[in-house]
Formats: C-alpha cells, sequence, structure tokens
C-alpha cells in the first residue's frame, strides 16, 4: 500500500491567512493525488484532483501544487467557510488510501 | 445530480456482520461513468478506503479488510450493498458511500454517512 503523510496534523491561523499544507506519498504517484475538505459531522468535498486541478465550483483560493512524492495544498487567504480538516488521498492505484488528515483551526 | 443514501443497522454486535445498503438517486449504478465505492471513518479519525465495485460486479477491496468484506450491487433496485464479517470494536465508524469518478481519479459525490457501533 501507498502511504500518505501529511504535515502539519494541525494548524491555528487567522482569517486572510496564507495556508499550506503538505502530502508526501511512500512512493512516486506522479500527479495522481487529490484534496478533500471535511468539516465537522459532515461528508468530505472534493478540492483538487491530479494534483492541480481545481474541481468546479472550488474557490480559486484553493491551489495544490507538486508530483512525484510531495505535494501542497495552498488556501492563499483563510476564510470563515474553510475552518475544516483537509485530507491528500493519492489515485495512482487501489487502495485509495489517504493522509491522516490537518485539521485547520482558528487562531 | 447523484445522491447516495446509505441505511442499515447502527448497532451490531461482535463476530456478528455488518450489513448496509446505498440507494443511488438521481443516477444509474449501471453508470459507466463511476465506480461505487464504501470508505468509513472512525469517531475522530481520518478516512479509510475499503473498496468499489463497477455495476459489471468488478471489486476492489482494501488488502486489510480483504478477507472480511463483501461489496455487490443490486441493479434492479439501483443499490450497493456492504457486508464486513466477524466485526470487532474497531469496526465502529461512520460509514460511507460514494461515487469514484473514473475519468479524474476521485470521489465526487457522498451519502452522508452511517453511524454504526459494534458493542455487545
Amino acid at each position: 500500500d501507498i502511504q500518505m503523510t501529511q504535515s502539519p496534523s494541525s494548524l491555528s491561523a487567522s482569517m486572510g491567512d496564507r495556508v499550506t499544507i503538505t502530502c508526501r506519498a511512500s512512493q512516486n504517484i506522479n500527479r495522481y493525488l487529490n484534496w478533500y475538505q471535511q468539516k465537522p459531522g459532515k461528508a468530505p468535498k472534493v478540492l483538487i484532483y491530479d494534483a492541480i486541478s481545481l474541481v468546479r465550483g472550488v474557490p480559486s483560493r484553493f491551489s495544490g501544487s507538486g508530483s512525484g512524492t510531495d505535494f501542497t495544498l495552498t488556501i492563499s487567504s483563510l476564510q470563515p467557510e474553510d475552518f475544516a480538516t483537509y485530507y491528500c488521498q493519492q489515485s495512482y492505484n487501489t487502495p485509495r488510501t489517504f493522509g491522516q488528515g490537518t485539521k485547520v483551526d482558528i487562531k | 445530480q447523484v445522491q447516495l443514501q446509505e441505511s442499515g443497522p447502527g448497532l451490531v454486535k461482535p463476530s456478528q456482520t455488518l450489513s448496509l445498503t446505498c440507494t443511488v438517486s438521481g443516477g444509474s449504478i449501471t453508470s459507466d461513468d463511476y465506480y461505487f465505492s464504501w470508505l468509513r471513518q472512525p469517531p475522530g479519525k481520518g478516512l479509510e478506503w475499503i473498496g468499489y465495485i463497477y455495476y459489471s460486479g468488478t471489486t476492489y477491496y482494501n488488502p486489510s479488510l480483504n478477507s472480511r468484506v463483501t461489496i455487490s450491487v443490486d441493479t434492479s433496485k439501483n443499490q450497493l450493498s456492504l457486508r464486513l464479517s466477524s466485526v470487532t470494536a474497531a469496526d465502529t465508524a461512520v460509514y460511507y458511500c460514494a461515487t469514484w469518478l473514473l475519468l479524474h481519479g476521485y470521489h465526487d459525490y457522498w451519502g452522508q454517512g452511517t453511524l454504526v457501533t459494534v458493542s455487545a
């Protein structure tokens, strides 16, 4: 199985801050990397696929970068609705493994 | 817009079999755009992919659960099902069904999730 490791596990930030979350794969996954946002009590929502492609309807303040084993999710200016937990998931092969999550809360 | 709704018992005894159903509306389970997936999330923890199925019956399972899990589809009812045998407290989780969009390779539609507790 491909292991996905996110950092940090949690972070505190203020509205308007630029936030960066990293995800590392245990082997080369090219650009087969998704990012999801999950709010308490809700199902996850996909934000980015193929490492850099924004899903339709997702605000442009979200962006993704990386390839190979190292990836980044950036929120350019944190908004109140962005306080949530973020997960990366590899789509390179099965099982479709996730990172452990990064919780973004209010400073 | 595809909608998914999980249903099934909220409480299962240890060693028994967990059985859940996901009803698909607004789309067909025979769509060749999707695999239909099961995932789970233990309380306060991260997401785990259980497996998925194509309407033809082709399945892919997480090897960590492979010997205990069965995913199936009922095309006449537009439903997919999950069976997980020999459950323990470690199987306590919110269980989600979700679509896997083949074109781009991500879970796009999700059910609301259903909490299953394993306890005597």
